[in-house]
């Protein structure tokens, strides 16, 4: 099955700092991909979608500004957190659509962040 | 917004059937109706998905009503292992739209 990373998995830091989230496919080639994030005891909500070599598409009330997206190749997303606050604490979680018809995602294990 | 309703909780002995029931009322025909799961502090995984038919993998089984507006995931023999929040979930089966995930049903199988 299609397998996709994230990394790190953990990650702590101070307020103030940013922190880069890396997300790759290792066996496919995604030309979409989707960062959700998830507080403790609630569901995923979607953040952004990205697509290889564009502009991401933001949901209503997440900062693009705040949550930079880049999705520069068809193995790799990043996501940074600009200038952590306490409330950016979170699990982040990406997932990763495939180039054929099919519309299956197939989810990172997560990265949780802590900001102190 | 989800489109679909579910249990909040259910409790499963462990070796029985685990079966997670869905309501989606409002599915359009071209949608497919999609399970995941995810286990605490994991990322969702794929379990099955199906149009109008049942459908049965080595996971689970799907049954899928005759009207399509309700749905019931059935783990045939539930380990401890199966202990995860079951999300049901609506969608195109091409196109770019998202898994959109409601607040899913919390499993939890006791020994």
């Amino acid at each position: 099955g299609a397998v996709v990373s994230q990394h790190p998995s953990r990650v702590i830091c101070k307020s103030g700092t940013s922190v880069k989230i890396e997300c790759r496919s290792l066996d496919f080639q995604a030309t979409t991909m989707f960062w959700y994030r998830q507080f403790p005891k609630k569901s995923l909500m979607l953040m952004a979608t990205s697509n290889e070599g564009s502009k991401a598409t933001y949901e209503q009330g997440v900062e693009k500004d705040k949550f930079l997206i880049n999705h520069a190749s068809l193995t790799l997303s990043t996501l940074t957190v600009t200038s952590a606050h306490p409330e950016d604490s979170s699990f982040y979680i990406c997932s990763a659509r495939g180039t054929s018809g099919f519309n299956e995602q197939f989810f990172g294990p997560g990265t949780r962040l802590t900001v102190l | 917004d989800a489109k679909t309703t579910q249990p909040p909780s259910m409790d499963c002995a462990e070796g029985r059937a685990a079966n997670l029931p869905c309501n989606h009322s409002t599915i359009s025909g071209n949608e497919y109706v999609y399970w995941y799961r995810q286990i605490h502090s994991q990322g969702p995984q794929y379990i099955i998905h199906g149009l109008k038919n049942n459908e049965t993998n080595e996971m689970a089984s799907l049954i899928i009503t005759e009207d399509r507006k309700s749905s019931t995931l059935i783990l045939p023999h539930a380990t401890l292992r199966d202990t995860a929040v079951y999300y049901c979930i609506v969608r195109l089966y091409s196109g770019n739209t998202p898994l959109v995930f409601g607040k899913g049903t919390r499993l939890s199988v006791i020994a």
